[in-house]
This record gives structure tokens, sequence and C-alpha cells, in this order.
């Protein structure tokens, strides 16, 4: 069975304080996904990383991918009120498009 | 443009009865995902559609459950039978084709079913 354990699973800041959530697996990835989710809604893509190594940079959002592609990271810079919500890790393990979730982590951001 | 539509928003049943939950893609999307989030399990893949392809069944949680897609577009999850702890938020999500592999998902709002 494919696991995808990420942390934390509650984190509260001040805003302007910054954070990181990390997604961790045994197994290799061929592509890791982060999306953000907010009440009664569905999750929004927020990146995709595909090659070791890749980092990616969204506003103030930074995602890596690890270099054995079994770990992802998402680091928040300076984080706003704005950026409260559920942050999911999902990680595609070549059987076509089916993801595999991390529990997820959410993130309250208070003024 | 139009995203990813499902219906009913909401759904309470009583146990033992069926359900039918519906999933409007994006058009021109051939992949078609459901998932199933509830409290304490996180989002569970339960079936997934590529094109004409046999759909992957390997989440499915029992024989209770079950997914059509017809003519390549809309699709149905069918739950027989219903038991409380299919209570859930039901998602489904589509593809487009060409995506290099990063099989990128875009997610419906959900249906929240609760089985009294």
């Amino acid at each position: 069975t494919q696991l995808l354990e990420q942390s934390p699973q509650f984190l509260s800041i001040q805003e302007g304080e910054n954070l990181t959530v990390y997604c961790n697996s045994s197994s290799v990835f061929s592509s890791l996904q982060w999306y953000r989710q907010e009440p009664g809604e569905g999750p929004v893509l927020l990146v995709t990383v595909v090659t070791g190594g890749e980092v990616k940079k969204l506003k103030r959002l930074t995602f890596q991918f690890g270099d054995a592609r079994k770990d992802s990271s998402l680091h928040i810079t300076a984080a706003q009120p704005g950026d409260t919500g559920l942050y999911l890790c999902a990680g595609c393990y070549n059987q076509g498009g089916k993801l595999i979730f991390g529990q997820g982590t959410e993130l309250s951001v208070k003024p | 443009g139009a995203g990813v539509s499902q219906s009913p928003s909401n759904k309470v049943t009583e146990k033992g009865k069926d359900v039918e939950l519906r999933c409007d893609p994006i058009s021109g999307h051939t992949a078609l995902y459901w998932y199933r989030q509830s409290l304490g399990q996180g989002l569970e893949f339960l079936i997934y559609f590529q094109g004409n392809s046999a759909p992957d069944k390997s989440g499915l949680p029992s024989d209770r459950f079950s997914a059509e897609r017809t003519g390549g577009s809309v699709s149905t999850l069918t739950i027989q039978r219903t038991q409380q702890e299919d209570s859930a938020v039901y998602l489904c999500a589509s593809s487009p084709p060409g995506t290099s592999g990063k099989y990128e998902q875009y997610f419906g709002p959900g249906t929240r079913l609760t089985v009294t």
C-alpha cells in the first residue's frame, strides 16, 4: 500500500511568519501535486512537480521536489490571513491518473 | 469557462436506500475521477475513467459502490444500500488530455452525503 505522510496536520501562526509543510513517502512519485481547499469547495491545484530537485515558486509559496522524488515541501513566506485553508499534497505513482493524497495540513493564519 | 459541476450539492438519505451522485466534467477533459473525503480519512481515491479504457475501480470500498461514464462525459456514482459509514463528501475531478504524465486534476465542489 502506498502511503503519503503529510506534516504537520495543524498549524496556527501569526501573520508575517514563515512556515513549511512536508510530504513524504517510501515510494517514488512520477509526479506530485499540491492543492489548497477551502470549506465547502473542492481542492484547487496550486502546482505540479515532476523532476527530482525541482523548485517552483508561486508568489510567496515555494514548492520543492526531493532529488529522489519521494518527498516534497511547501514553504510559505510572510503568511497572510488569506493563506488560511487546507493544504493537500497528492502523489501519482505511475498508475494512470490515480492520486494518493496526504492527510492534509490545516493552516490558520491569524491577523 | 465552466468548471466541474456536481449534483446534488447535499444529499440526506436513510440507511439502506440507494443514492446516485452526478458529475459533469469540464468539456474536452478525457479523464474523470471520483474521490471520497471524510473526517479523519483524508481524500480517498475511488475510481478513474480514461477515454474508452476500462475504468480503474481499485479504490471502490465495496460492491455496493459502482460508477458509470456515459458518452465519455457525464458520470454517475451509485451507492446501493447506503450505510452510515458512507457519509462523506464525494468529489469528482477531471483532467485534460496531453498533460505529459502530470495528471493535473480539476475538482468540482463535491456532494455532501449524509446517511441517517
